[in-house]
């Protein structure tokens, strides 16, 4: 079982719907990332999360420590949400600034 | 703030041959990662910098694999004898040293081996 785990795996969606992407995790973290991958490779930190909800624009991130569990919503989506969405767990002490990714949710927006 | 730049943006060489990838960090970012990705996975972590202390190495990273950061700016991997099973994209990122800093990633070097 990998220690970060999304869902799903691809996600289809028609502009406008809100969407969600889960991801659990197994260990113990200090923080949470949330990063957004598009074709080619380029990597943009979306959020960062220890605690409680995070907004930016249409973009949602929370988490629950307890549940070890944290979702990524889209409000209104778009066609150029279109990519690859990964989250990422961050430990502590000497773990810190390693990040473990899960696999990533290849999202599509169709107009 | 120019960004993470990696260099090159791909690489293609033949089996058993040696490749070294360059990444220039944002300049006041004392943190610097490694990562590799292969089609369909997540990135995994292969090493990370501190200024220029190597301050932890992933068991992905064989003997074949070695980084450097020799004055704590721009870092190196090089990969020695590649094989197949290196063909992948290959990330850096920094970061500042403090607690929950987000880490800032290049566009990758995309390593193919024929």
């Amino acid at each position: 079982k990998n220690e970060v785990e999304q869902s799903p795996q691809n996600l289809t969606a028609q502009e406008g719907e809100f969407i969600t992407i889960n991801c659990s995790y197994s260990v113990g973290i200090s923080a949470l990332h949330w990063l957004q991958q598009h074709p080619g490779g380029g990597i943009v930190s979306l959020f960062m999360l220890s605690s409680g909800k995070k907004k930016h624009g249409r973009l949602i991130a929370t988490i629950n420590i307890q549940e070890k569990h944290s979702s990524l919503h889209i409000t209104a989506s778009h066609p150029r949400d279109s990519a690859v969405y990964i989250c990422a767990a961050e430990g502590y002490g000497g773990s810190q600034g390693n990040l473990i990714f899960g696999k990533g949710t290849k999202l599509s927006v169709k107009p | 703030d120019t960004g993470v730049s990696q260099d090159p943006r791909h690489k293609i060489t033949k089996r058993g041959q040696n490749v070294t990838f360059r990444c220039d960090p944002i300049s006041e970012h004392n943190r610097l990662y490694w990562y590799r990705q292969t089609l369909g996975q997540g990135p995994e972590f292969l090493t990370y910098f501190q200024n220029e202390a190597q301050l932890e190495k992933s068991r992905l990273l064989s003997d074949r694999f070695s980084a450097e950061r020799p004055k704590g700016s721009f870092s190196t991997l090089e990969i020695q004898r590649t094989e197949q099973g290196d063909s992948a994209m290959y990330l850096c990122a920094s970061s500042y040293t403090d607690e929950l800093q987000p880490q800032h990633f290049g566009d990758g070097t995309r390593l193919s081996i024929l």
